[in-house]
């Protein structure tokens, strides 16, 4: 089962600063299986990134994913009010046992 | 718009099996381009996926949970559901349904989500 660890735990920064959220999994993972979430208190999470670098509809072009293999990177080139919340990133895995698998999370708060 | 919506009781004593039911609106859950899944959040932690069902029926789950998880699809109803058998207090939690594609292997579309708390 391939492990998904994210860095910070938390990420304490000001409005308009950038943000730089770490997602690494314990074996190779394929960009194409590798997506970002947000989630904000009391509400469902909400797709962000998918393929590791393609932002979903609707999402501001301040959000962009990268990387490959082990090590993919969310960013926030200039934090805004609302992007204050927890990040999650999210593989798939297509060999046995297969199956989803979620980071356990990066909060952003404000400083 | 496609929306999803979770239905079922908030409480479930331990030792019985949880149901919960998903509607599918504003679009077709017999479409061959996605799965529908369950997700699920205890309080105050991460996201769990549970398993996932296509409209054929065909289905896979999380090996951690799959002894006790079944998951269903009822295409007449627009709606899939999840029996989660012999409940703890550990299986207390949010629990989400979701649609993922068959190609982009990510959640796009969230129910709001539905509290089932696990207690005597």
């Amino acid at each position: 089962e391939i492990v998904l660890t994210q860095s910070p735990g938390t990420l304490s920064l000001s409005p308009g600063e950038r943000a730089t959220l770490s997602c690494r999994a314990s074996q190779s993972v394929s960009s194409s299986y590798l997506a970002w979430y947000q989630q904000k208190p009391g509400q469902a999470p909400r797709l962000l990134i998918y393929g590791a670098s393609s932002r979903a509809t609707g999402i501001p072009d301040r959000f962009s994913g990268s990387g490959s293999g082990t090590d993919f990177t969310l960013t926030i080139s200039r934090l805004e009010p609302e992007d204050f919340a927890v990040y999650y990133c999210q593989q798939y895995g297509s060999s046995p046992p297969g199956g989803f698998t979620f980071g356990p999370g990066t909060k952003v708060d404000i400083k | 718009q496609l929306q999803l919506q979770e239905s079922g009781p908030g409480l479930v004593k331990p030792s019985e099996t949880l149901s919960l039911t998903c509607t599918v609106s504003g679009g077709s859950i017999s479409s061959s381009s996605y799965y529908w899944g369950w997700i699920r959040q205890p309080p105050g932690k991460g996201l769990e996926w549970i398993g996932s069902i296509y409209y054929s029926g065909s289905t896979y789950y999380n090996p951690s949970l799959k002894s006790r998880v079944t998951i269903s699809v009822d295409t007449s109803k627009n709606q899939f559901s999840l029996k989660l058998s012999s409940v703890t207090a550990a299986d207390t939690a949010v629990y989400y349904c979701a649609r993922h594609g068959t190609v982009l292997l990510s959640f796009d579309i969230w129910g709001q989500g539905t509290m089932v708390t696990v207690s005597s």
